[in-house]
């Protein structure tokens, strides 16, 4: 059975840090990977989806990179904000339109 | 172009009531899933539709029904609630493109079961 977690589960640093999210599940036959951030009381927005043939993809600030054979997947954030601050969510998209869900990393930006 | 919307956006029942929670997208997806997120635990998937007229069980679908009533619409229905069913509920429609399949979410609906 696919586990996903995610660690720390609560991170806070000062403005301007350099940061990483991680990101780790137990089967490495997956199809996708999507990592999300949810504002509280929001739904979920997608910030990087990571097909399994790629190693990584990035937008903006943000980088994400795929290790299938470790299991572990990566959030990088650059030069971090106080709009930063909200939970990212990790997600492993499997066969048969499963998607297993993190628990989330709650990220809080000190200005 | 509104996405994907759900409603209501609060509801509050007795333990053995019945509701539907609706949920709508104007993307033209085939795909859309019902989620529901506990404190502490992510989100899991309820029930999944793959495409207009096809419905599936996901991780936790005990206690609940859905209806892929068109393409736009996809319905959940907790027939007897239950304080156990008390949580947040999002749904999501997925685009597909390329093998990339980008799962994009309403703003949730909050049920609290007393």
């Amino acid at each position: 059975k696919q586990e996903v977690t995610q660690i720390p589960a609560a991170l806070s640093v000062p403005e301007g840090e350099n940061l990483v999210l991680n990101c780790s599940f137990t089967d490495s036959a997956i199809y996708n990977l999507q990592w999300f951030r949810q504002d509280p009381g929001k739904g979920l927005t997608s910030l990087l989806l990571i097909q399994s043939s790629q190693r990584e993809q990035t937008s903006g600030r943000l980088n994400a990179s795929l290790d299938k054979s470790s299991g572990r997947s990566t959030l990088y954030i650059a030069a971090s904000q106080p709009g930063d601050s909200a939970t990212y969510l990790c997600a492993v998209i499997t066969g048969g339109f499963k998607t297993i869900f993190g628990a989330g990393t709650r990220l809080f930006v000190k200005a | 172009n509104a996405g994907v919307t759900q409603t209501p956006k609060f509801q509050v029942l007795k333990t053995g009531q019945s509701m539907t929670l609706q949920c709508a997208q104007d993307m033209n997806h085939n795909s859309m899933y019902w989620y529901r997120q506990d404190p502490g635990m992510g989100l899991r998937l309820i029930y999944y539709s793959a495409s207009e007229g096809t419905t599936d069980k996901g991780e936790v679908p005990n206690g609940y029904n859905v209806s892929r009533l068109n393409k736009r619409e996809f319905s959940l229905r907790l027939e007897s609630a239950a304080p156990s069913q008390t949580s947040v509920y999002f749904c999501a429609s997925i685009r597909t493109s390329g093998g990339a399949d980008t799962q994009y979410f309403g703003p949730g609906t909050r049920l609290t079961v007393l």
